[in-house]
């Protein structure tokens, strides 16, 4: 069972656009929900983390919204650059499970912003 | 060099052949991780070491079989694969601290091929 659902899979945008990508989870123990940026070539990257006592965090260009009741949470990408063109994962976690700070990742989301 | 890097970055082999990824990590973490990413799929824990101590095996098969010597070494020592076992492996590693959540930092891994 897959305990992070994530969507769009794919998403095209054009440069200055606000690209949205959804996750839902079901496990009401998660706590941590980071989102990680993968280039070509290269290993995923924290981007933006957030925890469920807020319902929103903004890191430049980037934003989490946060809806506990709803069990869901998306990454907002304000004035999107060609160089924003990759893979974004949404994570979740529960400090309480038996492996510290096991992720459990949704399968991803391939962004393409074009100039 | 610093943060997490992975030898070698690419792998072919045969069904029949024994072979080893190795990652070492330059940050004084004390834990470490092998992921296996699959297109499509999202990104499979397969062990987890905290302080040289394997404390998660994923259920992951016996033909692949990790080793880590100390906090900064991780191995994974792979033999008789199958061509279902084509992926990129990453590695990963964070700090340690009781109950918390831990940013983990990627390497850029290993894309093995298996003929």
């Amino acid at each position: 069972q897959q305990q992070v659902k994530q969507s769009p899979q794919s998403l095209i945008v054009q440069k200055g656009g606000i690209p949205i990508i959804n996750c839902a989870y079901e496990n009401t123990a998660f706590d941590y929900f980071p989102w990680y940026q993968q280039f070509p070539g290269k290993g995923p990257a924290l981007l933006i983390a957030i925890r469920p006592d807020v319902s929103e965090k903004k890191e430049g260009r980037f934003t989490i919204s946060f809806n506990k009741s709803a069990k869901q949470f998306s990454l907002h990408i304000m004035d999107s650059q060609p160089g924003d063109s990759a893979t974004y994962f949404c994570a979740a976690s529960n400090k309480r499970g038996s492996t510290l700070g096991r992720l459990y990742f949704g399968r991803g989301t391939q962004l393409t912003v074009w100039p | 060099e610093t943060g997490v890097t992975q030898t070698p970055r690419h792998l072919v082999m045969g069904m029949t052949n024994k072979k080893s990824l190795k990652c070492e990590q330059h940050l004084g973490h004390n834990a470490m991780y092998w992921y296996k990413q699959s297109a499509k799929k999202p990104l499979e824990l397969m062990f987890v070491y905290n302080f040289k101590e394997q404390t998660e095996n994923n259920s992951v098969p016996s033909r692949f079989s990790p080793e880590c010597p100390n906090s900064s070494h991780l191995f994974l020592h792979l033999h008789t694969l199958q061509p279902e076992d084509s992926a990129l492996y990453l590695c990963a590693s964070s700090p340690v601290a009781s109950g918390g959540h831990n940013e983990q930092f990627f390497g850029p891994g290993t894309r093995l091929t298996v003929l």
